[in-house]
């Protein structure tokens, strides 16, 4: 079946520093991919959404600044969380879907500990 | 506005007593429907989905759900509830564009033994 990494599963940096999330579709190509984030008990809330080649687009709310988003290639998108803030602890998952409908298939989660 | 509601933050079941959790979803298209199961600390695993066709649908896990339109609904069942079944679940729609899904809020499913 369709399999989506991440990587690291989780992370603990300083604030003020940058952290980067990979996240890859192992054995399809990930026209679309999707970034959550999840607070503790919380549900997911959608962060961003982007297209292989394209500029991400990002919900309401979400600093493009500050979690930038690259989908470089039709297998991989990598989240920047830059200058990171405590505030910014969180659980990131990501999703990804093959061209056309149909269901989207999640990644295992990083969990973010900013200090 | 689309939105899931998962009216029941936090249940409780006996093991071995069936289950029922419930969903609504407010969605101006045709609704792909999702039940997710996550235990703590893990990412998300699908149970079963809805497209279209049979509204009676069969998951993993012995869980199957109903979609009904007529009250927006997407409820899932269990028949027997297994301790190994107590983690968080997360009912959520999409459109057929593939688009970003909209999730519940969850509902904790604790079994007592």
């Amino acid at each position: 079946g369709a399999v989506v990494s991440q990587h690291p599963s989780w992370v603990i940096c300083k604030s003020g520093t940058s952290v980067k999330i990979e996240c890859r579709s192992l054995d399809f190509q990930a026209t679309t991919m999707f970034w959550y984030r999840q607070f503790p008990k919380q549900s997911l809330m959608l962060m961003a959404t982007s297209n292989e080649g394209s500029k991400a687009t990002y919900e309401q709310g979400v600093e493009k600044d500050k979690f930038l988003i690259n989908h470089a290639s039709l297998t991989l998108s990598t989240l920047t969380v830059t200058s990171a803030h405590p505030e910014d602890s969180s659980f990131y998952i990501c999703s990804a879907s093959e061209s056309g409908p149909g269901e989207q298939y999640f990644g295992p989660g990083t969990r973010l500990t900013v200090t | 506005a689309q939105s899931v509601t998962q009216p029941d933050i936090h249940i409780t079941v006996s093991e071995g007593a069936s289950l029922e959790l419930r969903c609504n979803y407010s969605y101006g298209a045709t609704p792909y429907l999702f039940w997710y199961v996550q235990s703590p600390g893990q990412g998300l695993q699908l149970l079963l989905k809805y497209f279209s066709g049979d509204t009676l649908v069969q998951g993993i896990k012995g869980f199957e759900a109903e979609f009904k339109r007529s009250q927006s609904s997407f409820n899932l069942r269990k028949p027997s509830v297994h301790w190994s079944d107590a983690a968080e679940y997360f009912c959520a729609v999409g459109s057929p564009r593939g688009t970003a899904l909209i999730f519940g809020k969850g509902t904790t499913l604790s079994v007592s033994s």
